[in-house]
């Protein structure tokens, strides 16, 4: 059963650089999209992005001037980088599996979410 | 940018039938899924490619898409199934959620 967990400091200052890794165990993060999800205190859920294990990303247009993600498949990890990072980016971030079968895409599973707070 | 609307909130009584709908432009064009998330847990797809559902996830959870509309429909609730419930789409190979409803059951 493939799990997802996610990893990274929980505290990020303003202006700085939130980073965080998933990392994919019980599968091979091969052959599938992987996703970063967010959802700040109280409020719905907002796809940040997605990179499949080649490296090709797609990111949410609102966000896509400060995100990169990556990939690693030799450690089956995956990475987001968000800049720049205001009050706004204060939020629980998840990362999930991309599936996709006869053009459906669906999130399945997901990490157990990552409370990251953006304060001084 | 394309949008997903759900009604904030629905309460059903324990044993009936809640519908839970998602909104959007040729809605019905797309594939949709739902998402469960209880408080303190990750998300949990209950349904995908509008009408199915993954191993695990019991038969009282049903979809349907068509025209502008997707709905999520749960018969025989239980008091477990209260959650918060997200419908999801892509658009221009940009997954968009709902806003998400809340469901009661009371």
């Amino acid at each position: 059963q493939v799990q997802l967990q996610e990893s990274g400091p929980g505290l990020v200052k303003p202006s700085e650089t939130l980073s965080l890794t998933c990392t994919v165990s019980g599968g091979s993060i091969r052959s599938y999209s992987w996703s970063w999800i967010r959802q700040p205190a109280g409020k719905g859920l907002e796809w940040i992005g997605r990179i499949s294990s080649s490296g090709s990303t797609n990111y949410n247009p609102s966000l896509k001037s400060r995100v990169t993600m990556s990939v690693d498949t030799s450690k089956n990890q995956f990475s987001l980088k968000l800049s720049s990072v205001t009050a706004a980016d204060t939020a629980v971030y998840y990362c999930a599996r991309g599936q996709a079968a006869g053009g459906a895409n669906w999130f399945d599973p997901w990490g157990q979410g990552s409370l990251v707070t953006v304060s001084s | 940018s394309y949008e997903l609307t759900q009604p904030p909130s629905v309460s059903v009584s324990p044993g009936q039938t809640a519908s839970i709908t998602c909104s959007g432009d040729k809605l019905g064009n797309k594939y949709v899924c739902w998402y469960q998330h209880k408080p303190g847990q990750s998300p949990v797809l209950v349904i995908y490619e509008d009408t199915k559902r993954p191993s695990g996830i019991p038969e009282r959870f049903s979809g349907s898409n068509s025209g502008n509309t997707a709905t999520l429909t749960i018969s025989g609730t239980q008091a477990m199934d209260e959650a918060d419930y997200y419908c999801q789409a892509w658009d221009s190979s940009t997954a968009v959620f709902g806003g998400g409803t809340k469901l009661t059951v009371l």
